[in-house]
């Protein structure tokens, strides 16, 4: 599978706390994006970051990626409830794109 | 207001049964893409559309047409519906290829249900 895999599946945090998320991939990128949505919703664009980039920031989000592991983190930072979601990587490849499986994200009030 | 629709928004067929989910974007935008979620397995690429009556094949295109004559829809056939394609379907666009790292902005979704 050209999927890529994220991890953790599932997590849970207090409100106010950091949560970091990581996505793996196995083939070359020209870049990487983050997605996130809310149950059962269409995606929303968060962040892209290029393959010549090793960290970029959008407000509470900071994205990393080591190109040389094949991997990204998305740290998002004092969490809120409204972040409750899940978070999906994603690649283009050719003309194609790649999602990986998710975190799920819990963000508890 | 940029968006992308879809409809039906639920849909309860029967096996065998053709139905066909519409795609519409107000974009301008060349490129399209029908996407299958799955509980873990993330979304998964059905087919896409570079532009008007150019389309191919993702990674789950079995069972499946498309079609793109006007640049605004996408319609996504299933001609015999099977249980199988039970899922929660998604719509993207966006503004041309993905090689440039372009964003993509899905519709709302379509959840299917086949018995």
């Amino acid at each position: 599978s050209q999927q890529g895999e994220e991890d953790p599946q599932a997590l849970s945090i207090q409100e106010g706390e950091n949560a970091t998320m990581n996505c793996s991939y196995k083939t070359s990128i020209n870049n990487l994006q983050w997605y996130r949505q809310n149950s059962g919703r269409g995606l929303v664009h968060l962040i892209l970051i290029r393959s010549n980039e090793r960290e970029k920031h959008s407000g509470r989000l900071r994205v990393t990626l080591d190109t040389s592991k094949k991997s990204s983190s998305l740290l998002i930072t004092a969490s809120r409830a409204a972040d409750t979601a899940s978070y999906f990587c994603a690649r283009g490849e050719g003309n194609q794109f790649y999602f990986g499986t998710g975190t799920s994200l819990t963000v508890i009030p | 207001e940029a968006q992308v629709t879809q409809n039906p928004r639920y849909l309860i067929t029967v096996t065998g049964k053709k139905l066909t989910v519409t795609c519409s974007q107000n974009m301008n935008h060349e490129y399209m893409s029908w996407y299958r979620q799955d509980p873990g397995l993330g979304l998964r690429q059905i087919y896409y559309s570079m532009n008007v009556e150019v389309t191919d094949k993702g990674d789950v295109p079995e069972g499946y047409k498309v079609s793109r004559k006007e640049k605004r829809n996408f319609p996504l056939i299933l001609e015999s519906p099977s249980p199988n394609q039970t899922s929660l379907y998604f719509c993207a666009s966006s503004p041309q290829a993905l090689g440039v790292g372009t964003t993509q902005y899905f519709g709302p979704g379509t959840r299917l249900l086949v018995l």
